[in-house]
């Protein structure tokens, strides 16, 4: 396996359901992303980990939880969600580079999860 | 609030005219300019990056940024249909990139 993959492609849940999303890079990166696209709306970032620590959580309620048990492995836990949380999940990954005001780590995203809640 | 804005489109251009995707940002500090490519029912592909003034070509494509006013462009010159798509500029603030909502772009043969 090669870039970035993600499992399950396609997830439908109820309200009630405990479900998780996994990726996994292979392009040995130190830092991992997950995003949510809805429909007309830009992509919003959810969580960053950099070497396996979380060091961005932009308000995501707490029925999203991640875990990043090591660099290469990402996972979104995933229980009581809302209709309003279907949308396309996105995995990305990058190598970040220490400080540099010019840095250009760039982001490879995997083919994403589309989840619907029902 | 960093934003990241642009037109959503859609943009019609014949094949083989040149196809400008505009972005504007709202931070100066900004320093890293990205442009994504995501086919519908797809995840976005990198298909520049740029950080410094001026333009920067690969192929059929060239981003142009200018910081002053605060604005990064893509063009695609001999547009195919295959470039149909929607366009994302991103801009990295510290460890994560803002994304637009992206525009969208149809190649008409």
């Amino acid at each position: 396996e090669t870039g970035v993959t993600q499992t399950p492609r396609h997830l439908v849940m109820g309200m009630t359901n405990k479900k998780s999303l996994k990726c996994e890079q292979h392009l040995g990166h130190n830092a991992m992303y997950w995003y949510k696209q809805s429909a007309k709306k830009p992509l919003e970032l959810m969580f960053v980990y950099s070497l396996e620590e979380r060091v961005e959580n932009n308000s995501v309620p707490s029925r999203f939880s991640p875990e990043c048990p090591n660099s290469s492995h990402l996972f979104l836990h995933l229980h009581t969600l809302q209709p309003e949380d279907s949308a396309l999940y996105l995995c990305a990954s990058s190598q970040l580079r220490p400080g540099g005001a010019a840095s250009t780590d760039t982001q490879y995203f995997g083919p994403g999860t589309r989840l619907t809640v029902l | 609030q960093k934003e990241v804005e642009q037109n959503s489109g859609p943009l019609s251009v014949p094949e083989g005219a040149i196809a400008s995707l505009n972005c504007t940002y709202s931070d100066r500090g900004s320093q890293s300019f990205f442009w994504y490519r995501q086919y519908s029912g797809k995840s976005p592909e990198l298909i520049m990056f740029i950080y410094s003034n001026g333009d920067k070509e690969d192929g059929r494509f060239t981003a142009q940024l200018n910081k002053a006013s605060q604005y990064v462009s893509l063009l695609i010159r001999d547009s195919q249909p295959s470039d149909s798509a929607t366009y994302l500029c991103a801009v990295r603030y510290g460890n994560k990139l803002v994304f637009g909502a992206g525009t969208i772009l149809r190649v008409k043969s």
